[in-house]
């Protein structure tokens, strides 16, 4: 069973670019969870997606960030003009809906550079 | 708002003993999970033990166990006969439940340990 899977591992952005961020969940995992976690610090939750809705975005920064879980295909983490403040490895996580068991399972991170 | 307190930025034992890792927690809420994950150098989160409020009996999994006391808001993560590969981050976490599905972790500040041989 393939895990959560996490594209690309390592980004380089100059400032002002764009970055995305690519989760794909565990197979049948309908809920997506994307964390970040700034150098030495522990994960900060950013937003909570089911398929084609956002669920809990409280943690998310207002400006330049947004995701997204379409019907088919991975949840996209996107995040405009990139300053070096958003260095960070950005993480993703999937659960199941429903059942006794919903831990959810992290993808490898994706640690973005900002240059 | 829920918060999560690890008091121990770093602790040390040597390998084959027994070592106790602390968390507590604030929360109004009534139903909620508890979770230690573990960071290796290759920084993957690997879930380590899990907790459901509403079960008083301490989860337990294999050398890892916990000494969960509700009232207290105490949560923490015993490791016994410790080895090298638990040289890790360990971070504590609490989610509230709704529905049927785990909600956002929140995660504690994490404890770095080293075993040493």
């Amino acid at each position: 069973n393939a895990g959560v899977m996490q594209n690309p591992r390592h980004l380089v952005r100059r400032r002002g670019q764009e970055a995305r961020l690519r989760c794909s969940p565990m197979k049948g995992h309908s809920h997506v969870y994307w964390y970040r976690q700034l150098p030495e610090e522990g994960l900060k939750f950013m937003v909570y997606l089911q398929k084609e809705n956002i669920i809990d975005e409280s943690g998310m920064p207002k400006e330049r960030f947004s995701a997204e879980f379409p019907k088919e295909g991975p949840s996209i983490l996107r995040i405009q003009q990139v300053v070096r403040g958003d260095s960070a490895a950005y993480f993703c996580a999937s659960s199941l809906a429903t059942g006794t068991r919903n831990e959810q399972y992290f993808g490898p991170g994706t640690r973005l550079t900002v240059t | 708002a829920q918060t999560v307190t690890q008091s121990q930025p770093e602790m040390s034992v040597q390998e084959a003993e027994t070592v106790t890792l602390s968390c507590t927690y604030d929360t109004s809420e009534n139903n909620y999970y508890l979770f230690w994950y573990k960071q290796p150098p290759s920084r993957q989160m690997i879930l380590v033990i899990r907790q459901e409020a509403y079960k008083q009996q301490n989860a337990t999994e294999n050398r890892f166990s916990v000494n969960f006391q509700k009232a207290a808001k105490s949560f923490s993560l015993k490791i016994s006969d410790s080895q090298l590969g638990d040289t890790a981050m360990y971070f504590c976490a609490f989610s509230h439940r709704v529905g049927g599905a785990t909600n956002k972790l929140i995660f504690g500040t994490g404890t770095l340990l080293a075993v040493q041989p």
